[in-house]
């Protein structure tokens, strides 16, 4: 199916281990992003990525790390999941209009 | 670097009736003003923009105005109805030569149609 899709859909960990959130679109978007949506605070960039092997740190990437070696997948890892990053993480790719395209989103939850 | 600040974050209607949600940005070079819908359990949506050559935009009920001088715009939603109770959120970017890869987005609004 065409779009932008997340995996997986909820997640339920513990401090101190590693998650990786999966991003995957189906237009070859140049720009990808993630985001996490917390109550209070909108809707705050992570990381973002021009291209593929091109990446850039957003409003709040500490604790997070990217890669993007194919166009259309955008991975985002915790590399050691604190309490304070349950969160809803949402990935999104931008068209040449400027117009962005929301995934589903992952529930993430750290205990 | 931009800032948007979005109000009310929380807006209550009767059905029938519009409501205004109000957005300013910090930056004079932001050219693109986007809002976006969140339905519960979905990712937001865009469902209108306007850029920074116009003043107004209609989309049936939705209208989106721009002030430039006054670096604010707001989103108009006329005959509300059931089905619009969601979040919203503006956001601004810069588009052209000098084109943003981020956009900012403001902290959202909760819009609940009171039946």
């Amino acid at each position: 199916d065409a779009g932008i899709t997340q995996s997986p859909r909820y997640k339920i960990t513990e401090t101190g281990r590693q998650v990786t959130l999966m991003c995957h679109q189906t237009w070859s978007h140049s720009y990808m992003f993630w985001y996490r949506q917390d109550l209070g605070h909108g809707l705050r960039l992570i990381y973002y990525s021009a291209a593929a092997d091109i990446t850039d740190k957003g409003e709040v990437p500490d604790g997070y790390v990217v890669s993007r070696s194919k166009t259309e997948n955008f991975p985002l890892t915790l590399e050691s999941a604190t309490r304070s990053q349950t969160s809803v993480y949402f990935c999104a790719s931008r068209d040449s209009t400027d117009t962005q395209y929301f995934g589903p989103g992952t529930r993430l939850t750290v205990l | 670097g931009e800032n948007v600040e979005q109000h009310p974050s929380t807006l209550s209607v009767q059905e029938g009736d519009s409501a205004v949600i109000k957005c300013t940005y910090s930056d004079s070079a932001s050219n693109y003003f986007p809002w976006y819908k969140q339905e519960l359990g979905k990712g937001p949506q865009l469902i209108i923009d306007i850029r920074s050559n116009v003043g107004e935009k209609k989309d049936q009920r939705i209208a989106v105005t721009l002030n430039k001088t006054a670096k604010h715009f707001s989103l108009h939603i006329t005959e509300t109805q059931p089905e619009d109770s969601a979040v919203y959120f503006c956001a601004a970017s810069m588009e052209g030569t000098n084109r943003d890869d981020k956009i900012i987005f403001g902290k959202g609004t909760r819009l609940h149609i009171l039946p």
